[in-house]
């Protein structure tokens, strides 16, 4: 089935340790998104691509980065992460802007 | 950038009709409105999208007046299962510098 995967699943990191997390998408879709959930909070975007046009939300931290190879993968980087960036993080795609967005099961980050 | 309000929180019984209303008073000429469903540990799953009058699927209507300042998600004979957070979501159907915000969401809980 035509899906968005995300890996892993979990990820445990140390604070400051760089850690990259992982999006595929067998959709095809232009768009790719990452949103960053805390608990009991709704997602929040950090950034989306279209194709390979990047946007950044104004107050997305500079700690985090975002890179997309190709059509199907899109990767996220925290480049130090604090304790504040523990949370889930999203990742979603839809075929054009502001269409129906497919959402994979997220990467919950824990960071020690 | 439209900025949707909902309530925190609505209780229903099972086979009642649900209805979540969202506010977005300053939503834009070629703004969308769509509703999100989100279970814990999941990432939210689209329910439906309008623009206008209303809109219905298999799984919800949606209402939107003609001034289009707010919309409101029905969701027929509610069962346990629809126990989520929904989110209302406006954005453009365009790639023209937009950002999607999602609302705080409403946590809806069915108890039979």
């Amino acid at each position: 089935d035509a899906m968005v995967i995300q890996n892993p699943r979990y990820q445990v990191t140390q604070f400051g340790k760089p850690v990259t997390l992982s999006c595929s998408q067998t959709l095809n879709h232009n768009v790719m998104y990452w949103y960053q959930q805390k608990s009991s909070q709704a997602p929040k975007l950090l950034f989306h691509y279209y194709d390979k046009d990047f946007n950044n939300e104004a107050d997305t931290p500079d700690n985090f980065q975002s890179r997309r190879p190709n059509t199907s993968f899109c990767f996220l980087d925290i480049r130090s992460p604090g304790l504040g960036d523990a949370a889930m993080y999203l990742c979603a795609t839809s075929r054009d802007a502001g269409g129906e967005q497919f959402f994979g099961p997220g990467t919950r980050l824990t960071v020690l | 950038l439209a900025k949707t309000t909902q309530p925190v929180s609505m209780d229903s019984y099972e086979g009642q009709e649900v209805n979540i209303t969202c506010s977005h008073n300053n939503i834009a000429t070629n703004d969308y409105i769509t509703w999100y469903q989100q279970f814990p540990s999941q990432g939210p799953r689209f329910i439906i999208q309008g623009y206008k009058t209303k809109v219905t699927n298999e799984v919800a209507s949606l209402f939107i007046p003609a001034d289009r300042k707010s919309s409101t998600l029905s969701l027929p004979r509610v069962s346990l299962s629809d126990t989520a957070v929904y989110y209302c979501l406006v954005a453009p159907n365009s790639n023209s510098g937009y950002a999607l915000n999602f609302g705080k969401g409403t946590s809806l809980l069915v108890t039979p």
